[in-house]
């Protein structure tokens, strides 16, 4: 998985209770994303982060925050899990050395009960 | 937001056969990527193809940039090329966009 690592790779919780998940990358790249993953839906981006501490939303970022404290790791929390946030989240990362190219991180499979 | 349709959405084929999938986009882009997700769920960047033709093997993908579409291109299938096939594009702005958007994708089953 090109030195990307998420964890926990699944998990199981009860709804109201807080999670988080999170990416770790060795490859020394800027840019970092979380998209879900639903059918019917393909992937769509909750949020990204252009370097340490700048982050943004993306097209589905309600109920979820972020935070980059170093470049290697870029987390993903859910104050207060709900039944619709069940879903199977990814991680990516891309250098932008002349283009955006994605490489993605095997996944984490949340269910929210 | 930029729409990405991909066609068909289903696909099943023998093995050895030969298909072709699209991708239409609504808006002008600077990037647009192919990626295979196979049964297990693991992500593979195919193509980083914003204009012209690339090929890999059997798979090479064509982006026609001017009239806002992409095929790829899968000659004689094996069982191994099945699962969802995704198109993603990043809209091309004034400035730097960094988000990709993602196709519904489409499901190629291979059959023996």
């Amino acid at each position: 998985d090109a030195g990307i690592t998420q964890s926990p790779r699944h998990k199981v919780t009860e709804t109201g209770t807080p999670v988080t998940l999170r990416c770790h990358q060795t490859e020394n790249h800027r840019y970092m994303y979380w998209y879900r993953q639903d059918p019917g839906h393909g992937l769509r981006l909750i949020h990204y982060s252009y370097g340490v501490k700048d982050t943004d939303k993306g097209e589905v970022s309600d109920g979820y925050s972020v935070s980059r404290s170093k470049t290697e790791d870029f987390l993903l929390t859910l104050e207060s899990a709900t039944s619709s946030q069940t879903s199977v989240y990814f991680c990516a990362i891309s250098d932008y050395a002349g283009a955006n190219v994605l490489t993605f991180g095997a996944g984490s499979r949340l269910t929210v009960l | 937001g930029i729409q990405v349709e991909q066609s068909p959405p289903d696909l099943i084929l023998q093995e050895g056969a030969n298909s072709t999938l699209r991708c239409n986009f609504s808006d002008s882009v600077n990037n647009l990527q192919w990626f295979h997700q196979n049964p297990w769920g693991q992500l593979i960047n195919l193509f980083y193809i914003p204009s012209g033709t690339k090929q890999n093997g059997r798979l090479s993908a064509t982006t026609v940039a001017t009239e806002r579409y992409s095929l790829l291109y899968i000659s004689s299938s094996q069982t191994t090329d099945s699962g969802v096939y995704f198109c993603a594009v990043e809209l091309r702005s004034g400035g730097s966009n960094y988000k990709l958007t993602f196709g519904k994708g489409t499901l190629l089953t291979v059959n023996p």
